[in-house]
């Protein structure tokens, strides 16, 4: 099974800051790549879909890069709403398993 | 627009199980699948399982094999899960998320998510 790993755990920062959060899978999972935002008491929101495609009504602020085994989650300047937990979570293979997540703190 | 609507929250007893719904609407499950995702109470998020509606086929991960039942109605857009033998571990949210077929052993991303139903499993 494909294990992924998130990091930081947490990250600090203040709005209008850039934020960069990072994936890593356990092998490669080409560009099958998902990064959701949640925040407390809701229930999950698609962001990025295969890396890189923001899903709709998701502000250009937020980005994703990557492929094979390295990805990133970039929000260019954080807006108050954006202080949230994120997930990435990879759909290569069997089981379509979430990373531990990272928050995002003010 | 589609929306995921839950049943509401649950109490149960250790021992005991719990099924919960998940009904589409403003859509149908047609060409989606339905997946099951837990989240302990401050944890992360956790792939149970899914059904494939029109294929009346489900899949599991291998931690709830045997212990949980994912199931559809196609003539209602409903999904359920149930979980048997339930345990303390088991108090948690449980949230359906759609994903667009793509094929039996294929996964997509869960564009469309439950507003989410918390399972309560004290004695």
């Amino acid at each position: 099974e494909i294990v992924l790993t998130q990091s930081p755990a947490t990250l600090s920062l203040s709005p209008g800051e850039r934020a960069i959060l990072s994936c890593r899978a356990s092998q490669t999972i080409n560009t099958y790549l998902t990064w959701y935002q949640q925040k407390l008491g809701q229930a999950p929101r698609l962001l990025i879909y295969d890396a890189s495609n923001r899903a709709a009504g998701v502000p250009p602020r937020f980005s994703g890069s990557g492929s094979g085994t390295d990805f990133t989650l970039t929000i260019s300047s954080l807006e108050p709403e954006d202080f949230a937990i994120y997930y990435c979570q990879q759909r290569s293979s069997w089981p379509p398993a979430f990373g531990q997540g990272t928050k995002l703190d003010i | 627009q589609v929306q995921l609507v839950q049943s509401g929250a649950e109490v149960r007893k250790p021992g005991s199980s719990v099924k919960v719904s998940c009904k589409a609407s403003g859509g149908t499950f047609s060409g989606y699948t339905v997946n099951w995702v837990r989240q302990a109470p401050g944890q992360g998020l956790e792939w149970m399982g899914r059904t494939i509606p029109f294929l009346d086929l489900a899949s599991y991960a291998q931690k709830f094999r045997g212990r949980v039942t994912i199931t559809a109605d196609k003539s209602t857009n409903t999904a359920y899960m149930e979980v048997t033998s339930l345990r303390s571990e088991d108090t948690a949210v449980y949230y359906c998320a759609r994903d667009s077929f793509c094929g039996v052993d294929c996964y997509s991303h869960f564009d469309y998510w439950g507003q989410g139903t918390l399972v309560t499993v004290s004695s």
